[in-house]
């Protein structure tokens, strides 16, 4: 079955590197996405990794993927006021084109 | 290039009523996918239409339908209308093929009373 799991809350300084978690069940996913979402606001797509990858950087943002442990995460570098959002992480399978997401975690960042 | 417009950006319907919600894809993007977001459910998949065909659905019932015309616009429609079909609406649109990168539009906000 299907199911992805993030933490619900994270406080992180501002300049400081913050890291959010997610974990998921299906080995069959083919793409693991990460979204922003802002007040008010649909969903800005951050970035993504394919499943045969370990590790993508762009920019300020890292992300990670452990397919033995089916846990994908998140680094976004010198964190600042802005970067203050619902992340969610989402994975979609190779046979159709439906995301699946998780609950999303609120990221704070405190000045 | 333009984003994914969404209309109408806000809805208020009384419970039994009918809805119907548009989405304008990016220019060139022939797959539309429509999620509902509620604080209890989180994001949720309702279908996916790709040139004029609905190649996905989720687990929602009957009253939830869409289509999808010719030139990738999508509509979709809630009849009998019930106060738990309160959300956010947000359609997702892609090129379909094997990245399925999807870009979201900013959502419909239905308030169902």
């Amino acid at each position: 079955g299907e199911d992805v799991e993030q933490s619900l809350f994270l406080s992180v300084r501002e300049g400081d590197s913050s890291v959010i978690n997610c974990t998921y069940t299906d080995s069959s996913s083919t793409y693991l996405y990460w979204y922003k979402q802002e007040p008010g606001a649909g969903l800005q797509l951050l970035t993504y990794i394919f499943s045969n990858m370990d590790m993508k950087q762009d920019q300020r943002l890292t992300v990670l993927l452990n397919k033995k442990d089916k846990h994908l995460s998140l680094r976004i570098a010198d964190t600042q006021t802005g970067d203050s959002a619902i992340y969610f992480c989402a994975e979609i399978w190779a046979a159709g084109n439906k995301l699946t997401f998780g609950g999303g975690t609120r990221v704070l960042v405190k000045p | 290039k333009a984003g994914v417009t969404q209309t109408p950006r806000y809805l208020i319907k009384t419970r039994g009523q009918q809805v119907t919600l548009s989405c304008s894809p990016i220019s060139g993007h022939r797959s539309v996918s429509w999620y509902q977001q509620t604080p209890g459910q989180g994001l949720q998949f309702l279908f996916e239409y790709f040139s004029e065909t609905q190649r996905n659905k989720g687990n929602f019932p009957g009253r939830f339908s869409g289509r999808q015309f010719s030139n990738s616009r999508s509509e979709m429609n809630v009849s009998t209308l019930e106060l738990g079909d309160s959300a956010l609406y947000l359609c997702a649109s892609s090129l379909g093929g094997t990245n399925n990168e999807q870009f979201f539009g900013p959502g419909t906000r239905l308030t169902v009373l």
